[in-house]
């Protein structure tokens, strides 16, 4: 079964633009979470998807959103970037919502520069 | 506030060791916890899991000890392999409140298993 897929794996972008980040669930897979990580503030949530609804949001500003489609693959979108944006993008997914035992699978992330 | 310490950043043991990495919460709705396993230019990969009605878990090589009224956790690696190196995450979420599938990570750790 293949895992879980993000495009780009690399992106530079400049101040004030905005950007588009692509997962693909693992089959099957329902939940799509999404995850900052930076050198100093380590992995932070960012928001959850599950049946094209956002279910969780992390402590994030508006610049920050994202979506689900039908077959569950995700995006996520930061407009007007700042330089304080660059990190590692991690998207995760996991069978159900709700269950306890549950476990998220992450995919290789997509790395952001702004410069 | 951080509600997920890993207060060592690094650990480095001997090969065949044991290796014990620390972990300590302070949200007391946190009921389940994980552990993942970081390459560099890879995503987290799901180590070992417990839920916060076990106090251990064991798979393997892994073992993970849950102390609820000391809110700590802790990784057991035995024995150790030079394969193990990577930087270690522990992460927790709070199930019964309904937010389970939003992990709070740790900062991690940086293990190095010497030859």
């Amino acid at each position: 079964k293949a895992g879980v897929t993000q495009t780009p794996r690399y992106l530079i972008k400049t101040r004030g633009q905005q950007v588009t980040l692509s997962c693909s669930p693992i089959s099957g897979h329902r939940s799509v979470s999404w995850y900052q990580q930076t050198p100093g503030q380590g992995l932070q949530f960012l928001f959850e998807y599950f049946s094209e609804t956002q279910r969780n949001k992390g402590n994030f500003p508006g610049r920050f959103s994202g979506r689900q489609f039908s077959n569950s693959r995700s995006e996520m979108n930061v407009s007007t970037l700042e330089l304080g944006d660059s990190a590692l993008y991690l998207c995760a997914s996991s069978h159900l919502i709700g269950a306890s035992t549950d476990t998220q699978y992450f995919g290789p992330g997509t790395r952001l520069t702004v410069l | 506030d951080q509600q997920v310490k890993q207060n060592s950043p690094s650990l480095s043991v001997q090969e065949g060791r044991i290796s014990i990495l620390n972990c300590d919460y302070t949200n007391s709705m946190f009921d389940y916890f994980l552990w993942y396993k970081k390459y560099p230019a890879e995503g987290p990969t799901f180590l070992i899991s417990i839920s916060s009605i076990k106090d251990k878990n064991e798979d393997g090589r892994f073992t993970v000890f849950l102390n609820k009224s000391a809110k700590h956790l802790s990784l057991h690696i035995v024995p150790s392999q030079p394969g193990d190196s990577a930087v270690y995450f522990c992460a927790a979420s709070a199930y019964r409140a309904g937010a389970n599938s939003k992990l709070t990570f740790g900062k991690g750790i940086t293990l190095s298993v010497r030859p």
